[in-house]
């Protein structure tokens, strides 16, 4: 099965300041379409979670342009510019190119 | 767009459970769908994903106990659950499908396992 490995595990920043994760697969998640099914999900407290990013770096409707999510093959990023309270919760990565599908671990950005 | 689990609850180990998913607010024939689970303090697990054409795929912690099924008659989608164990503890959540991307999801069905 792929692996991904989100780091960090934790993540404090302060309002304003940009935040960075990465999450890294231990296979290449290019699939022989040439779409790369690298997702970036956010779990606010209490909620279900809610979609990012799909296909690396497209942002689905109604997210700020804030999130910037980038890669390729097995090294990906989100990063978060501008942090704002909103933006606290769970982030996670996953990835469809491969059976079975998986997620990250995950990395909680809190708010300094 | 709407997902409403339900069918959650407490179950022994070993026994069986059926949850399902109503859909409204778009044409549900036409989109795959997904199920992840979520243990108590722990992340995100994806359990299956059954496409509009009914093909399916499920991982590995779960696949000959689980079974994915929709009705796109009744705009429903299920999960049988059998052969629990205490692990499967979870809330269930069921999700649209676009491009694999989960794009929609319900607030999710608790299900304990528990003697």
């Amino acid at each position: 099965d792929v692996v991904l490995t989100q780091t960090p595990v934790s993540l404090s920043v302060t309002l304003g300041d940009q935040a960075s994760i990465s999450c890294r697969s231990s296979q290449s998640l290019e699939y022989s379409d040439g779409y790369t099914y690298l997702e970036w999900y956010l779990q606010k407290p209490g909620q279900s979670p809610q979609l990012l990013i799909y296909e690396v770096s497209n942002r689905f409707s109604g997210v700020p342009d804030r999130f910037i999510g980038s890669g390729s093959g097995t090294d990906f990023t989100l990063k978060i510019s501008r942090v704002e309270p909103e933006d606290l919760g769970v982030y996670y990565c996953f990835q469809a190119t491969h059976d079975p599908f998986t997620f990250g671990s995950g990395t909680k950005l809190e708010i300094k | 767009v709407q997902l409403v689990e339900s069918g959650g609850g407490l179950v022994q180990p070993g026994k069986s459970l059926k949850l399902s998913c109503s859909a409204s607010g778009f044409t549900f024939s036409s989109y795959g769908m997904h199920w992840i689970r979520q243990a108590p303090g722990k992340g995100l697990d994806w359990v299956a994903y059954i496409s509009s054409s009914s093909g399916t795929v499920y991982a590995d912690a779960v696949k000959g106990r689980f079974t994915i099924s929709r009705d796109n008659a009744k705009n429903t989608l299920y999960l049988q659950l059998n052969s629990l164990k205490s692990e499967d503890t979870a809330i269930y959540y069921c999700a649209r499908s676009f491009n694999y991307a989960m794009d929609a999801w319900g607030q999710g069905a608790s299900v304990t396992v528990s003697s």
